[in-house]
This record gives structure tokens, C-alpha cells and sequence, in this order.
């Protein structure tokens, strides 16, 4: 598996907080990406990057943010926190070929 | 109409039966197509790709029909460990362009 970790790994913030999610891979896989999950949907794409400081919006941008300073960096910001983004959110690397390796998951609990 | 459909389940399954899923898409150029497993409060993992003349790896065969438009995994012998969430994913196009399905939940009980 690649190796992808993400940090936290669970957090509980109050409504309007900016709050920063963190993925690190090991792999020098070129892209990355930011999903959300949640009961009843399947995995929705949030941003995805294509190269250091090349991203784009996924199917639900609104209310997010991201940064990709380093290869092995990718960073999620919610601005403002809101009690719908409470979900869980998993990066995932892919490197030639399309299929995605993903990490462990952040649990995030919005007040 | 969800562009990628499947069956929720939970399929309760006894140990050492076959179990089949399928799974629908919509879009007519999807261009290739990946069955992820996921246990309970983890990440997902890649399973199989799915080829178009249909593949196999040990006891899970995945066949891909494009004229209807579904695929399907097929889990012979099952085990107690087979037990999670199966996550249909379909590529349209480019890196980033993948459609997960939510998944259908296999119980296998002893």
C-alpha cells in the first residue's frame, strides 16, 4: 500500500472555526485528493491536485479549501466550519494509473 | 438517476456460500472500472481492477458488461473475512474522474 497518512485523526471544533486537515504521502505519487464520506453517499471528491501548486474543484468544493506546497503535501482548510461538513474525510494518492490508494481517514465532528 | 448504482444490502451470507453483486453505470464512456473493499471505520482498498474480458484473482471474479452497462463481482467459498463494504468505482476520464458507488455491505456468518 502507499504510504499516506493523515492527521488528525479525529477532531470535534465549534461552527465557524477554520479548521486544517493534513495529508502526507511517501510514495512521490503526482496527484492527490480529498474526499468526504458520509451514510448513504459514495466517496464525493472534494479537490484534487494534479502537480506542487496545480489543483482543482471537485463535485463539492463549496466551504473548502487546499494547498499543495510539496509533492508529498496536501492540506484541506475548512474556512469556516459548519455542522454539515461533520463527516469523514480520506485523501488518496494515485500515481500512472487511476486507481487510488487511501489513507486511514480523519473523523470530523462540527458543533 | 445516481451515475453509479448498487444494491445496499446487507447481504447476510452464509460461510463457504457464493455471493454475486452487480453494479450499474450510467455513463456510456466510462472508460475503466475498479471494485474497493472497506471495513468497517477504515479506508478503502483496492480490490480488483475490472477487465473487459472479465478477470480473476483466487476466489473473487469481476466481470464487466458494457452493452448493459454493469459490472459484477462474484465472491466463491466465502470466509467470515469477506465480511465489509464493497465500493463500486468508475472511471470516466482523466486521473481525478473516478464515480464511487455507496456500496453494498456483505455479512458472512458462520
Amino acid at each position: 500500500d502507499a504510504g499516506i497518512t493523515q492527521s488528525p485523526r479525529h477532531k470535534v471544533t465549534e461552527t465557524g472555526t477554520p479548521v486544517t486537515l493534513r495529508c502526507h504521502q511517501t510514495e512521490n505519487h503526482r496527484y492527490m485528493y480529498w474526499y468526504r464520506q458520509d451514510p448513504g453517499h459514495g466517496l464525493r471528491l472534494i479537490h484534487y491536485s494534479y502537480g506542487v501548486k496545480d489543483t482543482d474543484k471537485g463535485e463539492v468544493s463549496d466551504g473548502y479549501s487546499v494547498s499543495r506546497s510539496k509533492t508529498e503535501d496536501f492540506l484541506l482548510t475548512l474556512e469556516s466550519a459548519t455542522s454539515s461538513q461533520t463527516s469523514v474525510y480520506f485523501c488518496a494518492t494515485s500515481g500512472q494509473g487511476s486507481e487510488q490508494f487511501f489513507g486511514p481517514g480523519t473523523r470530523l465532528t462540527v458543533l | 438517476r445516481k451515475e453509479v448504482e448498487q444494491d445496499p444490502g446487507p447481504f447476510n451470507v452464509p460461510e463457504g456460500a457464493t455471493v454475486a453483486f452487480n453494479c450499474t453505470y450510467s455513463n456510456s464512456a466510462s472508460q475503466s472500472f475498479f471494485w474497493y473493499r472497506q471495513d468497517c471505520r477504515k479506508e478503502p482498498k483496492l480490490l480488483m481492477s475490472v477487465y473487459s474480458s472479465g478477470n480473476e484473482d483466487g476466489r473473487f471474479t469481476a466481470q464487466l458488461n458494457r452493452a448493459s452497462q454493469y459490472i459484477s463481482l462474484l465472491i466463491r467459498d466465502s470466509k467470515l473475512s469477506d465480511s465489509a463494504t464493497y465500493l463500486c468505482v468508475v472511471n470516466i476520464g482523466g486521473n481525478y474522474q473516478l464515480i464511487w458507488g455507496a456500496g453494498t455491505k456483505l455479512i458472512i456468518k458462520p
